[in-house]
């Protein structure tokens, strides 16, 4: 069974301050990690794709497969980085069916 | 690109009533279509895996008759909540894969606030 875990459901950071987000997950097989966001009353978007090994708003995240972690950073938060981030993982032993983190809150304080 | 909507975002319904709820893929394709049932500050939970001109794959857990999936045609899925009670009463989102895209991203809709009375 594939299965995410994201530890955090709040982070509270100062505007300008480092901020991680902490993933680990379970799988067997080769996984596809994503990190999604949602801001406020907004619909969900994707932020980065592990296969993508791009920086998107200054957040990059690396697949640890060691570690069965996927943690995303971001050295310098914004407020507007204030958000709802869901880790997802997929496979296509899963039939590219995402499965989600509980979620981690993030709020920017000014 | 790749704009997925839905229809109604919000309905609310007596106990009893079925309400059907559309999501539609606006500028691709989208030969798969997933649902997704999301409570107050909770996760997505995956509920069903639309498939088009096939029958809908669910999850365990999630009744078939209740929850009716229909997909077809490429750009648009319903979800039909039969015989609605307030336990029902949730945020029911959307996604679809383009098939184009090749790499299986799923783009996701709005959602629906269903609220049962």
């Amino acid at each position: 069974a594939q299965r995410v875990t994201q530890p955090e459901k709040l982070l509270s950071v100062f505007k300008g301050a480092p901020v991680e987000l902490k993933c680990n997950y379970s799988y067997s097989g080769s996984p596809e990690l994503f990190w999604y966001v949602q801001y406020s009353r907004q619909r969900l978007q994707l932020l980065l794709r592990h296969i993508s090994r791009e920086s998107i708003k200054g957040f990059t995240a690396d697949l640890n497969k060691g570690e069965t972690s996927f943690h995303l950073k971001k050295p310098f938060a914004q407020e507007e980085d204030s958000a709802m981030y869901y880790c997802a993982l997929s496979g296509k032993a899963a039939g590219n069916k995402l499965t989600f983190g509980g979620g981690t809150r993030v709020l920017v304080k000014p | 690109g790749a704009v997925v909507s839905q229809h109604p975002s919000w309905v609310i319904c007596k106990s009893g009533t079925s309400v059907k709820i559309e999501c539609r893929s606006l500028d691709f394709q989208a030969t798969t279509m997933f649902w997704y049932r999301q409570f107050p500050k909770q996760s997505l939970m995956l509920m069903a895996t639309s498939n088009e001109g096939s029958k809908a794959t669910y999850e365990q857990g999630v009744e078939k008759d209740k929850f009716l999936i229909n997909h077809a045609s490429l750009t648009l899925s319903t979800l039909t909540v039969t015989s609605a009670h307030p336990e029902d009463s949730s945020f029911y989102i959307c996604s679809a894969i383009n098939r184009l895209a090749g790499v299986h991203e799923q783009y996701f809709g709005p959602g629906t606030r269903l609220t049962v009375t």
